[in-house]
């Protein structure tokens, strides 16, 4: 079965600074990797996806990804981060099968303060 | 109306009332999900309509009913929830093709939902 993980319940980063959330898979054939943002009581907002093609994938807000095959990893990053990034992540995985149902991780918690 | 919009955003109910959540879409997709967020727990997907069909349940309880009458349209009715149920529940939509292809699900803005 499809799955992602994502190792760390929060990140914390200072203004300005790079950061990384990091987040690896585990699929049968390609992977289909999305990553989300929510903000307090609200729903999810798509950032990025991977399908096929440039490891590095551009997204909205500044974010970007690597994806690493080797390694199974699809991490978030962003060259300098702002404090209205401060979120909750989500990494997903599209499931198998013709439903295009998504899978999603545990979340991490990004903090960045001033 | 653009997106996904959910009524309504805020419910609160007793163990013994019916109430029913709703989303509607205005991205012409032919699929529509049902998602659960409860704290401290990851998203959990709950059914999936494709071309109006309930294509997939994951073993939640009967106490829930979902319907879709049409590819624009997706309701959860709710009736004898437990305190355990209080959650945020995501509607969401896509465009399913042909061999599986799929775009990004779009996220509605939740229904917060508290049973007392």
């Amino acid at each position: 079965a499809q799955s992602v993980a994502q190792p760390e319940d929060q990140v914390n980063v200072a203004e300005g600074n790079p950061l990384t959330v990091k987040c690896t898979y585990s699929v049968s054939g390609n992977p289909y990797l999305f990553w989300y943002v929510q903000y307090p009581n609200r729903g999810l907002q798509f950032l990025l996806k991977y399908i096929t093609g440039d490891n590095l994938v551009k997204g909205s807000y500044g974010f970007e990804a690597e994806f690493n095959k080797s390694q199974t990893s699809f991490h978030l990053k962003k060259p300098s981060a702002l404090v209205s990034d401060s979120a909750l992540y989500f990494c997903a995985v599209r499931d198998s099968g013709n439903t295009g149902k998504l899978i999603f991780g545990q979340g991490t918690t990004l903090q960045v303060k001033p | 109306e653009t997106g996904v919009t959910q009524t309504p955003r805020h419910l609160v109910m007793g163990m013994t009332n019916k109430k029913s959540l709703k989303c509607e879409q205005h991205l012409g997709h032919n699929a529509m999900y049902w998602y659960k967020q409860s704290a401290k727990k990851p998203l959990e997907l709950m059914f999936v309509y494709s071309l109006e069909e309930r294509v997939e349940n994951n073993s939640v309880p009967s106490r829930f009913s979902p319907e879709c009458p049409n590819s624009s349209h997706l309701f959860l009715h709710l009736h004898t929830l437990q305190p355990e149920d209080s959650a945020l529940y995501l509607c969401a939509s896509s465009q399913v093709g042909t061999g599986g292809f799929a775009g990004e699900l779009f996220f509605g803005e939740g229904s917060r939902l508290t049973v007392l």
